[in-house]
């Protein structure tokens, strides 16, 4: 069975830092690239970023570029977003999903906010 | 950036009726678009993949078809659990792009 599960989010000042994480079981995690997701309130979905399978090749969107990085583990079936420099445009909730976007997580939801 | 547009905005039908769904690309993504349904609260599902091919686990109701830049999904009978918000979204080049979404509420 599958599971996808981020982590990390929460509440942070505008120009301050944060890292997601997301834990994947039942499919092999280092075979597969994966990406972030995210929904603002309100809003529709916006692809974030995507790493290869083997963290060699990364790609973001331009509204983070520069400011958020993505890495990971797969020693620990674990994907990473690290977000620097958060806008109150920022907020949303996060989402890790598998390379085919077959397989997400529920979500972790992170408030920038003075 | 390939920007996705889907139309209606919102659906209002009854169960057991016929939704029919449409994305449009600003450019050529060949067949690769992807329909996701998306409920509160929950993680978006995939439903259709490469324009027209279903996903595994999703019931035969729905379908995808189109290629280029025009694309449908199709319901052919709403089912009560079918009653969320539906993306198109494009995996033919960097950005990966969604469209804004259409709701089907009902009736």
């Amino acid at each position: 069975q599958v599971q996808v599960v981020e982590s990390g989010g929460g509440v942070v000042q505008p120009g301050g830092s944060l890292r997601l994480s997301c834990v994947v079981s039942g499919f092999t995690f280092r075979s597969y690239a994966m990406h972030w997701v995210r929904q603002a309130p309100g809003k529709g979905l916006q692809w974030v970023a995507y790493i290869a399978y083997d963290g060699r090749s990364q790609r973001f969107a331009d509204s983070v570029k520069g400011r958020f990085s993505i890495s990971r583990d797969n020693s620990k079936n674990t994907l990473y977003l690290q977000m620097d420099s958060l806008r109150v445009d920022d907020t949303a909730v996060y989402y890790c999903a598998r390379q085919d976007m077959a397989y997400w997580g529920q979500g972790t939801l992170v408030t920038v906010s003075s | 950036e390939i920007v996705l547009t889907q139309s209606p905005a919102t659906l209002s039908l009854s169960p057991g009726e016929r939704a029919t769904l449409s994305c449009r690309a600003s450019q050529s993504v060949n067949s690769y678009l992807a329909w996701y349904k998306h409920k509160p609260g929950q993680a978006p599902r995939l439903l259709i993949y490469d324009a027209s091919n279903r996903a595994t686990g999703i019931p035969a109701r729905f379908s995808g078809s189109g290629s280029g830049t025009d694309f449908t999904l199709t319901i052919s009978s709403l089912e009560p659990e079918d009653f969320a918000v539906y993306y198109c979204q494009q995996r033919s080049d960097w950005p990966l792009t969604f469209g804004p979404g259409t709701k089907i509420e009902i009736k």
